[in-house]
């Protein structure tokens, strides 16, 4: 099984911050990563796909970048909306594997 | 408006079964592959199984293999998830999501349904 790792687990940051969440693949899984967001209590949300591409509807103060093994997610100018658990996950192959998830909390 | 919605959530004891569903409306059905995802309480995503658009392939995770079946009724716009010797590690909010591409095995996922709590406990 690919193993996923996020960094760090819990990030505090203010509004009109710029964050970055780094997520390193066990094994090369080219640009085939996912981002989500997650707010309590609430399904996932795609954010980014295919390591750097932004999902329909998404703000586009979310970006991705990387391939192989290491991947970023940023946001530019953190919003209050923006407060939540995000989630890498890689689709290079099954038994497809998530990242640990990373808190973003308001400092 | 697209939508999934599970059910068939609930209580049951250590070694019971139960079957969940997921009921897709808003879109062509049975061009999706369709997933079971879970997350456990105050935990992380887990991917579960991976049923193909036609049924004709499927996956699980090292965990269910061999306890749950994925499976889907394409005439009735439903994917299920059938699971036997329930642990209570099972216990987790059971998801149903969509792959973003028709006919794609190998997709992430554009859909999510709101979620059905599986608590395993005697």
């Amino acid at each position: 099984d690919i193993q996923m790792t996020q960094s760090p687990s819990t990030l505090s940051a203010s509004v009109g911050d710029r964050v970055t969440i780094t997520c390193r693949a066990g094994q090369s899984i080219s640009s085939w990563l996912a981002w989500y967001q997650q707010k309590p209590g609430k399904a996932p949300r795609l954010l980014i796909y295919k390591a750097s591409s932004l999902e329909s509807g998404v703000s586009s103060r979310f970006s991705g970048s990387g391939s192989g093994t290491e991947f970023t997610l940023t946001i530019s100018s953190l919003q209050p909306d923006d407060f939540a658990t995000y989630y890498c996950q890689q689709y290079n192959g099954y038994p497809y594997t998530f990242g640990q998830g990373t808190k973003l909390e308001i400092k | 408006q697209v939508h999934l919605v599970e059910s068939g959530g609930g209580v049951v004891q250590p070694g019971r079964s139960l079957r969940l569903s997921c009921a897709a409306s808003g879109f062509t059905f049975s061009r999706y592959a369709m997933h079971w995802v879970r997350q456990a309480p105050g935990k992380g995503l887990e991917w579960v199984a991976v049923i193909s658009y036609d049924g004709s392939d499927k996956y699980y995770a090292d965990s269910v293999k061999g306890r749950f079946t994925i499976s889907r009724h394409n005439s009735k716009n439903t994917l299920y998830l059938q699971m036997s010797s329930l642990r209570a590690e099972d216990t987790a909010v059971y998801y149903c999501a969509r792959v973003a591409w028709e006919y794609d095995f190998h997709s992430t996922f554009d859909l999510w349904g709101q979620g059905t709590v599986v608590t395993v406990s005697s």
